[in-house]
């Protein structure tokens, strides 16, 4: 089982909806991430916390705003999203790199769909 | 810049079979780090192993083996003896440590499809 939560696992939303992603690990991690996936395509890194601050915005539009409450939730906030955003939406999280970059380890996704 | 390809974009093979998949890597930096991952249907990424550049020393764990050379800049990954339940999506990753962000950039994947 993975030690990655996310919730909820599948989400339909409309383009004026405003609807959050949920991740929570308890693995002790202080990294944490939201990756994208399209079909068939790679995951591409969305942003990166570390030490509950934000390190990384991968110049994502602001529909998307990242949060992170404390060192084992990562929320993902929505609004006004376009269909193009419809996706496979990953949550990671890892030890922080101080001794070299360490493997993340994912949860099972949310998969969003926007109508 | 740095650049993970993963050139086999579908394997189909028969359960007992070996196969190997392949990574080929670019990166300036003297420092990196090398993954593999298993994204099966149910969307998890599964990590299977992590490798930095320090230690080209191949790893066997059970059915998988890897075969690091940087001398090809490759990083491949042989499953002995397959089974159906190996199905799945199969990244290669990359990181570097110039940047300390943590950030992975994957190669396009490959599809491995294990029949009965």
């Amino acid at each position: 089982d993975t030690e990655v939560t996310q919730t909820p696992k599948h989400l339909v939303m409309g383009m004026t909806n405003k609807k959050s992603l949920k991740c929570e690990q308890h693995m002790g991690h202080r990294a944490m991430y939201w990756y994208k996936q399209k079909a068939k395509k790679p995951p591409e890194l969305m942003f990166v916390y570390s030490y509950e601050k934000l390190s990384i915005n991968e110049s994502v539009p602001s529909r998307f705003s990242p949060e992170c409450p404390n060192s084992s939730l990562l929320n993902l906030h929505l609004h006004a999203l376009q269909p193009e955003d419809s996706a496979l939406y990953l949550c990671a999280s890892s030890q922080v790199w101080d001794r070299g970059i360490p493997e993340a380890f994912f949860g099972q996704g949310t998969r969003l769909t926007v109508v | 810049a740095q650049k993970v390809t993963q050139a086999q974009t579908e394997i189909s093979v028969v359960e007992k079979e070996d196969v190997t998949l392949d990574c080929v890597y670019e990166t300036r930096d003297t420092t990196y780090y090398l993954f593999w991952y298993k994204q099966p249907p149910s969307g998890e990424l599964v990590f299977l192993i992590r490798r930095n550049s320090f230690d080209e020393q191949n790893e066997i764990s059970g059915r998988y083996s890897w075969n690091f050379q940087k001398s090809t800049s490759s990083f491949n990954f042989t499953i002995t003896a397959s089974q159906v339940v190996d199905s799945a999506v199969y990244f290669c990753a990359l990181a570097d440590d110039s940047g300390n962000t943590g950030k992975l950039i994957f190669g396009q994947g490959t599809t491995l499809q294990v029949k009965p």
